[in-house]
């Protein structure tokens, strides 16, 4: 299977710590992308790493992608009870199509 | 610029039923995809289009389901004769060309009753 496998599946901590989320996939990548998805909604973009980066912030967001290991983690510095959310990567191929894991379930405790 | 847009949000059928979605992809956007969610899943890809043209269906059932990128209008996901396990979240994405950034819609969530 190509798709990105995140790891943990569920993931609790309490406001203000850090949550460390992973992915790691199996065929070369163009590039891997995050998405957060609350509950019933839709998802929405974080953050696009290409294949030949390393490393990607955008505000709390760190992302790092380790090419020869295929795998990618995603970092949420000082977490806040707003971030609880599903987590998703996606990896983009050639043929442009995203083939999504199964999603790390993180909550934020108050 | 209002996103990708989908409707209905929420559609209930009956079982043997057609349901009908729509996705209104970014304005410039000219690459449509269709993804499906099901409960406490992730997204499983569907299709691909460009207008008027499939370009990669191979997530697609090979019965009672099709799509379509007309040149003008939305795209839509046609499932026919509706059955319990085609309730999900289909979710349309668009994108201006390839390689580049998705842009997600909210979602149509299907419930067969």
């Amino acid at each position: 299977s190509q798709q990105g496998e995140e790891d943990p599946q569920a993931l609790s901590i309490q406001e203000g710590e850090n949550a460390t989320m992973n992915c790691s996939y199996k065929t070369s990548i163009n590039n891997l992308q995050w998405y957060r998805q609350n509950s019933g909604r839709g998802l929405v973009h974080l953050i696009l790493i290409r294949s030949n980066e390393r490393e990607k912030h955008s505000g709390r967001l760190r992302v790092t992608l380790d090419t020869s290991k295929k795998s990618s983690s995603l970092l949420i510095t000082a977490s806040r009870a707003a971030d609880t959310a599903s987590y998703f990567c996606a990896i983009e191929t050639s043929g442009s199509r995203l083939t999504f894991g199964e999603g790390t379930q993180l909550t934020v405790n108050p | 610029n209002a996103g990708v847009m989908q409707n209905p949000r929420h559609l209930v059928r009956r079982r043997g039923q057609e349901a009908r979605l729509r996705c209104s992809p970014m304005k410039g956007h000219s690459h449509v995809y269709w993804y499906r969610q099901l409960p406490e899943e992730g997204l499983k890809f569907m299709v691909y289009l460009q207008k008027e043209n499939i370009i990669d269906e191979s997530g697609m059932p090979k019965e009672r389901f099709s799509a379509e990128f007309p040149k003008e209008g939305p795209s839509i996901l046609r499932i026919q004769q509706v059955v319990r396990g085609d309730s999900a979240a289909y979710f349309c994405a668009s994108s201006p060309q390839e390689g580049r950034g998705y842009t997600f819609g909210s979602g149509t969530r299907l419930t067969v009753v």
